[in-house]
């Protein structure tokens, strides 16, 4: 049973212009939402966390947005770089505290020049 | 500050074989983490520790895998007899506390091929 679920298993977008990441979950208790972004024979790195109690949180050019009402979050890219290409991961965690993070299937992002 | 180390990077083995799998995690985390990614799949959480103790094995196939963490700092991760299923990156995380507002930190994991 997936719980977080990343639907677009690739996204290719012009540098410079925005790059949308989305993700979905099916269990209301998750109230804390990370995005991890993997290199190629690498492990995930952490980019950008949001609580439940807030709808939006930046850092830099990484903006996450989280619907709470409509279970989503997106992740935003603003401008896009050739040194974003990863592929992006989508966790949550089911209350403020707990350990386990429960990771999406991933969006293959390339930037292209 | 040196991150997180695994070795193997890479093992394949045939099916009903053994393997052990080796973690070193950040100088000083608490709590370590070994996660299963299947290809096409997002990593999956097999066991937890904090210190030298479990808080979380319950998604663990105990029948044919197993992990320790002598001395609250070196992880191995063991599966006997391995199965084709196996076949996954094997992805130690630590972080500096038992809670997911900490971050993280992963090493490159070890890529499993059983045939």
């Amino acid at each position: 049973d997936q719980q977080v679920k990343q639907n677009s298993p690739s996204l290719s977008v012009q540098e410079g212009r925005i790059s949308i990441l989305n993700c979905d979950y099916t269990n209301s208790m998750f109230d804390y939402f990370l995005w991890y972004k993997k290199y190629p024979a690498e492990g995930p790195t952490f980019l950008i966390s949001i609580s439940s109690i807030k709808d939006k949180n930046e850092d830099g050019r990484f903006t996450v947005f989280l619907n709470k009402s409509a279970k989503h979050l997106s992740l935003h890219i603003v401008p896009s770089q050739p040194g974003d290409s990863a592929v992006y991961f989508c966790a949550a965690s089911r209350r403020a505290g707990a350990n386990n993070l429960f990771f999406g299937t991933g969006t293959r992002l390339t930037v292209i020049p | 500050e040196a991150g997180v180390a695994q070795s193997p990077r890479y093992k394949i083995i045939e099916k009903r074989q053994s393997v052990a799998f080796w973690c070193n995690p950040i100088s000083g985390h608490a709590t370590l983490y070994w996660y299963q990614q299947i290809l096409g799949q997002g990593p999956k959480l097999l066991i937890q520790f904090q210190n030298n103790g479990v808080v979380d094995d319950s998604q663990l196939p105990k029948d044919r895998f197993s992990a320790e963490r002598l001395k609250g700092v070196d992880s191995t991760l063991k599966i006997q007899p391995a199965k084709l299923e196996d076949s996954a990156v094997y992805l130690c995380a630590s972080s500096s506390r038992d809670s997911a507002l900490y971050e993280q930190y992963f090493g490159p994991g070890t890529r499993l091929t059983v045939t």
